[in-house]
């Protein structure tokens, strides 16, 4: 069984610019969350997808989006990255569907660095 | 809304010795409980959760936690450090009709030899 694989696993972006990230979800799980985790905080939720629809957002601006495709993978777009934005984005897939109940597994992380 | 509270950002314990890592949070309806720990340059691996039944939960790597509703706590301990332990350790919480988990700031262990 596949855990939760994200890529890439660093980037160095320039201020101004835009950033996809990927995420391949456990197999058989149907949602995913993103959070970003700042240097020496814990994660931030950024928003979940459930069976490809946006389920939930955190407090986090327009510029950050999501999508979900059918086989559950996922990406997380930034636009008009800020210095701020630098940090570690972990993808989260859980089974079933919404509900804390449903245990999260969280991938390696991407690290995000901008200039 | 929810959110936690970990006491301590940095804790240092010896080989051997117990590990407690304090976990306060706050809810207005039944929180769910999680710990997780993140290794360097890794993701977060669940060690334990509590949802419903049982106050006393037991997790990976010989860690247990017990919620104490009446002191909104849910503080993890370890009987005997190992040096493997030495990790960030995060609580987190949700409810039953949220979608994220909230997380704490984290506490750093480091075990001495």
């Amino acid at each position: 069984e596949t855990g939760v694989t994200q890529s890439p696993t660093h980037l160095i972006k320039t201020r101004g610019q835009q950033v996809t990230l990927r995420c391949s979800s456990q197999s058989g799980h149907n949602t995913v969350s993103w959070y970003q985790q700042a240097l020496g905080q814990g994660p931030q939720f950024i928003f979940q997808y459930y069976r490809e629809e946006e389920n939930g957002r955190g407090n986090f601006p327009p510029r950050f989006s999501g999508l979900q495709f059918p086989n559950y993978s996922s990406e997380l777009n930034v636009n008009a990255l800020e210095l701020d934005d630098s940090a570690l984005y972990l993808c989260a897939s859980s089974p079933g569907g919404q509900g804390p109940s449903y245990e999260q597994y969280f991938g390696p992380g991407t690290r995000l660095t901008v200039t | 809304a929810q959110s936690v509270t970990q006491l301590g950002s940095h804790v240092s314990v010896s080989e051997g010795a117990l590990v407690l890592l304090r976990c306060n949070y706050s809810s207005s309806v039944p929180p769910y409980l999680f710990w997780y720990v993140q290794y360097p340059n890794q993701g977060l691996q669940l060690l334990l959760k509590y949802t419903t039944g049982a106050t006393l939960v037991k997790g990976i790597n010989g860690f247990e936690a017990e919620f104490k509703k009446s002191e909104t706590s849910f503080h993890l301990t370890k009987p005997s450090a190992h040096m493997s332990d030495a990790a960030e350790y995060f609580c987190a919480v949700s409810t039953t009709n949220d979608y994220k988990l909230s997380f704490g700031a984290g506490t750093t262990v480091t075990v001495r030899a």
